[in-house]
């Protein structure tokens, strides 16, 4: 069975205190694992997709890295507009297209 | 978010009602799903949808319908409401030219 796991489940930095999200996974046969970011009242926007071990993406402050086990989710110098819920999920080899396993987020807030 | 438009975007049921959550898209796009995220759990796949005409279950199909007859919409039904379906529903496009998917900005359903 397909597992994402997400950590921190919460995570509280001063504006410009750099971090890192991690998100471990189980998979057969990994097709992309996927960042959203998701806010209050809000449907997940698309971030990332990564495919393979060493892969990375970056968009402004956030940069994706890939391992073969858990992806990290780079954040340097965060202003408090990155507060936000990330997400992350992963598409099994198989699957359909839209067929995403989640984990259950980290809530990130940025402080001024 | 993709040209996905989802109505309505506030329901409260009560249980025993039935209700279909609608979904549309302008992209023409082939594959359509419904999650559902409720606290602590992530979001879970109900339904997916691979073209007109064909659908499959997802995670968590017990208690909805979906039908496919246009690419452009893909409705939710919900036959019997129950308390445990309160959740927040989003609906999602395959953007295969981009390889992710694009969210709606989601339905609120509370049933009491």
């Amino acid at each position: 069975e397909d597992q994402v796991t997400q950590s921190p489940e919460a995570l509280r930095l001063q504006e410009g205190e750099s971090s890192s999200l991690n998100c471990s996974y189980t998979v057969s046969g990994l097709r992309g694992l996927f960042w959203y970011r998701q806010d209050p009242g809000k449907g997940p926007e698309f971030l990332f997709t990564l495919y393979s071990a060493g892969e990375e993406k970056e968009k402004e402050r956030l940069k994706a890295t890939l391992t073969k086990k858990e992806s990290f989710l780079h954040i340097t110098a965060p202003k408090p507009e990155d507060s936000a819920t990330y997400l992350c999920a992963v598409r099994a080899g198989g699957t359909s297209y839209g067929k995403l396993t989640f984990g259950q987020g980290t809530i990130l807030t940025v402080h001024p | 978010n993709a040209g996905v438009t989802q109505t309505p975007k506030f329901q409260v049921l009560k249980t025993g009602q039935s209700m279909t959550l609608q979904c549309a898209q302008d992209m023409n796009h082939e594959y359509m799903s419904w999650y559902r995220q409720d606290p602590g759990m992530g979001l879970r796949l109900i339904h997916y949808s691979v073209g007109a005409g064909i659908t499959d279950q997802g995670e968590v199909p017990n208690g909805y319908n979906v039908s496919r007859s246009t690419t452009e919409d893909f409705p939710l039904r919900l036959l019997s409401a129950a308390p445990s379906q309160t959740s927040v529903y989003f609906c999602a496009i395959w953007d295969i030219a981009g390889n992710t998917i694009y969210f709606g900005e989601g339905s609120w359903l509370t049933v009491v």
